[in-house]
């Protein structure tokens, strides 16, 4: 699998748009990227993933550059809750288990 | 819907005394995995299975044993506990890949074992 890139840490004001970045300079074209966050005490959390296209759920956007080494995770309005550690990872399809970095802190405040 | 289920939420053991940290997932995902979390080290596998009756070595097995007898359990057991085995450890399950496809975990919310 690709390694990843990422800010030690970033802060972000509650309300504002978390723009997270991450570089995967080495990925392949069968390989995706996943974001994961793992709040204080908790279990890994998924939040999205996406091959090509970028991609919209209920938590965050994923922003994919056109030649596919680096991306952005955006938090649209950051909560105080939003306060994590958040991991980007680039894997294959297929089953294979999770390899975590270090991760982005990301601390929101009021 | 429970999602991943971890008990205990804490435990404190004596070197060389065994356990089990149980493990239990509620949407009929195949694969199931444990994972350990030390400070500065990220997650680290130590045990997967792709289904009922088949489980592998993952980066850290030695020292755990773990069986999957059933869909929705993945047991974890210490053999015999060392203090280096003190960590937080975290279940995760997910559903067979599927084609085109990338391949989410679901985490429990850990067990935090301290071996004196």
């Amino acid at each position: 699998d690709a390694k990843t890139t990422q800010p030690t840490s970033m802060d972000c004001a509650e309300g504002r748009a978390a723009n997270l970045p991450c570089n995967h300079s080495t990925i392949s074209g069968n390989e995706y990227v996943y974001w994961y966050r793992q709040i204080h005490s908790q279990g890994p959390q998924y939040i999205i993933h996406g091959l090509k296209n970028n991609e919209t759920n209920e938590m965050a956007s994923l922003i994919i550059t056109e030649d596919r080494k680096s991306s952005t995770l955006i938090l649209p309005h950051a909560t105080l809750r939003d306060t994590a550690v958040y991991y980007c990872i680039v894997r294959t399809s297929g089953y294979s288990t999770l390899t975590f970095g270090k991760g982005t802190m990301l601390l929101v405040s009021p | 819907n429970a999602g991943v289920t971890q008990t205990p939420k804490f435990q404190v053991l004596k070197t060389g005394q065994s356990m089990t940290l149980q493990c239990a997932q509620d949407m009929n995902h195949e694969y199931m995995s444990w994972y350990r979390q030390d400070p500065g080290m990220g997650l680290r596998l130590i045990h997967y299975s792709v289904g009922a009756g088949i489980t592998d070595q993952g980066e850290v097995p030695n020292g755990y044993n773990v069986s999957r007898s059933t869909t929705e359990d993945f047991p974890l057991r210490l053999l015999s506990a060392a203090p280096s085995q003190t960590s937080v450890y975290f279940c995760a399950s997910s559903r067979r890949p599927q084609a085109g496809d990338g391949h989410t975990q679901y985490f429990g919310p850990g067990t935090r074992l301290t071996v004196l």
